[in-house]
């Protein structure tokens, strides 16, 4: 199994670009997520999935789509972004319901000039 | 609203002592806690889950604690090694749709040889 994966790895936008963060899995986990980490401030829930066609906002959904089409796949979609969003973006997934423990990806590490 | 706080920021211990990291949470109506390990400019590993009805978990060299009514969890790590140096982060899960995990900012750890 590849587990969670995450393309690209580093990007580098300027202020109102768009662009879409790719996450897949390959474990068959009903739910996904993505976070961010800044620095002082831990990781942040983003967006989040129970299921293809089911999303949900997080905590920091402000500026960011999300759909889920495949059970695989999760994308994250900035619409326009903007220098706050320089952050390092990861995706987790787990089986949904029980004590499941969360996998997450390599991440990908946005800067926005 | 659920806070985790670790302590300390940044230890560094010399190679063969037993270490304890600290992870403490504000509200103890928590699923499960989960400790990872992340090193530089990587993704999160997860090394234990421990279920709200859980008092303890154990992985090799690996012991974490769970104390829900005073809101703390340890994360013992015995006869530390090099190889052991990375930052561990806490998380606590809340129930609900959003199975959100609630971070703490890490204790970065330096094992010297």
């Amino acid at each position: 199994n590849a587990g969670v994966t995450q393309t690209p790895k580093f990007q580098v936008l300027k202020t109102g670009q768009s662009m879409t963060l790719q996450c897949a899995q390959d474990m068959n986990h009903e739910y996904m997520s993505w976070y961010r980490q800044d620095p002082g401030m831990g990781l942040r829930l983003i967006h989040y999935s129970v299921g293809a066609g089911i999303t949900d906002q997080g905590e920091v959904p402000n500026g960011y789509n999300v759909s889920r089409s495949t059970t695989e796949d999760f994308p994250l979609r900035l619409l326009s972004a903007a220098p706050s969003q320089t952050s390092v973006y990861f995706c987790a997934s787990r089986f949904s319901g029980g004590y499941n423990e969360q996998f997450f990806g390599p991440g990908t590490r946005l800067t926005v000039l | 609203k659920q806070e985790v706080t670790q302590i300390p920021a940044a230890l560094s211990v010399p190679e063969g002592e037993n270490l304890v990291l600290n992870c403490s949470f504000t509200d103890s109506a928590i699923y499960n806690l989960q400790w990872f390990r992340q090193d530089p400019g990587k993704g999160l590993t997860s090394l234990l889950l421990i279920q709200s009805s859980q008092r303890e978990q154990t992985s090799g060299r690996l012991n974490a604690s769970l104390d829900k009514s005073s809101g703390r969890s340890t994360l013992y790590i015995a006869a530390s090694q090099p190889g052991d140096s990375a930052t561990y982060l806490c998380a606590v899960e809340v129930g609900g749709s959003a199975r959100q995990l609630t971070f703490g900012s890490g204790t970065q750890l330096t094992v010297l040889p």
